[in-house]
């Protein structure tokens, strides 16, 4: 199984910073990476999947990169509304096995 | 626009079955693009695929639910269900469905849409 770990658990930002959020998997997963934003009482929504590609109607502030194990989503200036909880996910394997990230909380500072 | 839509019970007797059915609207399950999917997330935790049905029936499990796990699809009500049996507490959780995106040469890919997710409590 391909471990994903996300870092840091919890990040305060002020609104109008920059976040820069991680994701480690446990061994090469390509470019098979998705992001999700998840607010409170809400479901998970897609921001970016192919490690870097923004999903439909996801505002640019939004950005993915990296490849292999190592990736950062990051929002460039933190609006109110992106205050929530991120994951990352893998869809590297065959059979399929997708797995998550444990998700990291960007809270305000 | 495409959405989905959880329904079943939201209470479950432990070593019985939990049983919940998603209804797609705004689209067909029967695109041969997409895969369906169950998620969980137990509360204040992170996300656990549980498995994944094409509109064939075709389905792809996790293994760490498969002995328990059954998803099946009825493409004639544009709705596929889960079946998880012998619960426990343990598998007190928000249960999501979702599209799967669906490459012959990658595979299963993310989700997207979700569900807006219901809570299955597993208790006596």
């Amino acid at each position: 199984e391909i471990v994903m770990t996300q870092s840091p658990a919890t990040l305060s930002v002020s609104p109008g910073e920059r976040a820069t959020l991680s994701c480690r998997a446990s061994q090469s997963v390509s470019s098979n990476l998705a992001w999700y934003q998840q607010k409170p009482g809400q479901a998970p929504r897609l921001l970016i999947y192919g490690a870097s590609t923004r999903a439909t109607g996801i505002p640019a502030r939004f950005s993915g990169s990296g490849s292999g194990t190592e990736f950062t989503l990051t929002i460039s200036s933190l609006q109110s509304e992106d205050f929530a909880v991120y994951y990352c996910q893998q869809y590297n394997n065959w059979p399929p096995k997708l797995t998550f990230g444990g998700g990291t909380k960007v809270e305000i500072k | 626009q495409l959405q989905l839509q959880e329904s079943g019970p939201g209470l479950v007797k432990p070593s019985e079955t939990l049983s919940l059915t998603c209804t797609v609207s705004g689209g067909s399950i029967s695109s041969s693009s997409y895969y369906w999917g169950w998620i969980r997330q137990p509360p204040g935790k992170g996300l656990e695929w549980i498995g994944s049905i094409y509109y064939s029936g075709s389905t792809y499990y996790n293994p760490s639910l498969k002995s328990r796990v059954t998803i099946s699809v009825d493409t004639s009500k544009n709705q596929f269900s889960l079946k998880l049996s012998s619960v426990t507490a343990a598998d007190t959780a928000v249960y999501y469905c979702a599209r799967a995106d669906y490459d012959f040469w990658s595979g299963l890919n993310w989700f997207d849409p979700w569900g807006q997710g219901t809570l299955v409590t597993v208790s006596s």
